[in-house]
């Protein structure tokens, strides 16, 4: 089975700054990776997404996230957070060819200060 | 109405209590499935229906019952619970499940804040 790890736990960062989120996987079979972000008492959106393709994956909300197998990690950025960007960002990864399994990190807390 | 629309938003309940939380998809998938969400651990699967049958059951305690009367509604039963049981609820669908990469991605819920006393 697969682990994620999202190394930190809340990310405080002021705004117009840049950001990084971290996310790194266990396994290096072929995979399928996702951000989801969640806001205040909602459910989970999904944010961006990495099927195939091109390594480096955007939202229109200005975030990317590059795929790197040999470092088994799909870190996400933004060059210039807003304060709406303030909320919790998952990553989740997929193994190919599993159908339904799905395995989460325990999230990231992003908070921008005004 | 689109998406995945779930009810109760919030629910607080006694332990000998018995209630139940709804979910239902616009979407036209064919997968629906249960999360757990608790503060500072990762989501935790509880159950997986694909086509109305189900798939997964993650090891959960019989006292949380699932129930997909088809493609678009399922549904948590909740009898005798625990306070540890006390978290987020979100359900879940994605398309056709296994049939390559298109069909493994999540669409949410707002989830169901479930409070065990």
């Amino acid at each position: 089975a697969q682990s994620v790890t999202q190394l930190d736990s809340q990310v405080p960062v002021f705004e117009e700054a840049p950001v990084e989120l971290r996310c790194n996987y266990s396994s290096s079979v072929s995979v399928y990776l996702f951000w989801y972000v969640q806001y205040p008492n909602q459910g989970l959106q999904l944010l961006l997404k990495y099927l195939s393709g091109s390594t480096l994956v955007k939202s229109i909300n200005g975030f990317e996230a590059e795929f790197n197998k040999s470092q088994t990690s799909f870190h996400l950025r933004k060059p210039s957070v807003h304060i709406s960007d303030t909320a919790e960002y998952f990553c989740a990864v997929s193994e190919a060819g599993t159908g339904n399994q799905f395995y989460f990190g325990t999230g990231t807390s992003l908070t921008v200060i005004p | 109405e689109t998406g995945v629309t779930q009810t109760p938003r919030h629910l607080v309940m006694g332990m000998t209590n018995k209630k139940s939380l709804k979910c239902e998809q616009h979407l036209g998938h064919n997968a629906m499935y249960w999360y757990k969400q608790s503060a500072k651990k990762p989501l935790e699967l509880m159950f997986v229906y694909n086509f109305k049958e189900q798939t997964e059951n993650n090891s959960v305690p019989s006292r949380f019952s699932p129930e997909c009367p088809n493609s678009s509604h399922l549904f948590l039963h909740l009898h005798t619970l625990q306070p540890e049981d006390s978290a987020l609820y979100l359900c879940a669908s994605s398309p056709f499940p296994g049939q390559g990469a298109g069909a493994n991605v999540l669409t949410f819920g707002a989830g169901s804040r479930l409070t065990v006393l």
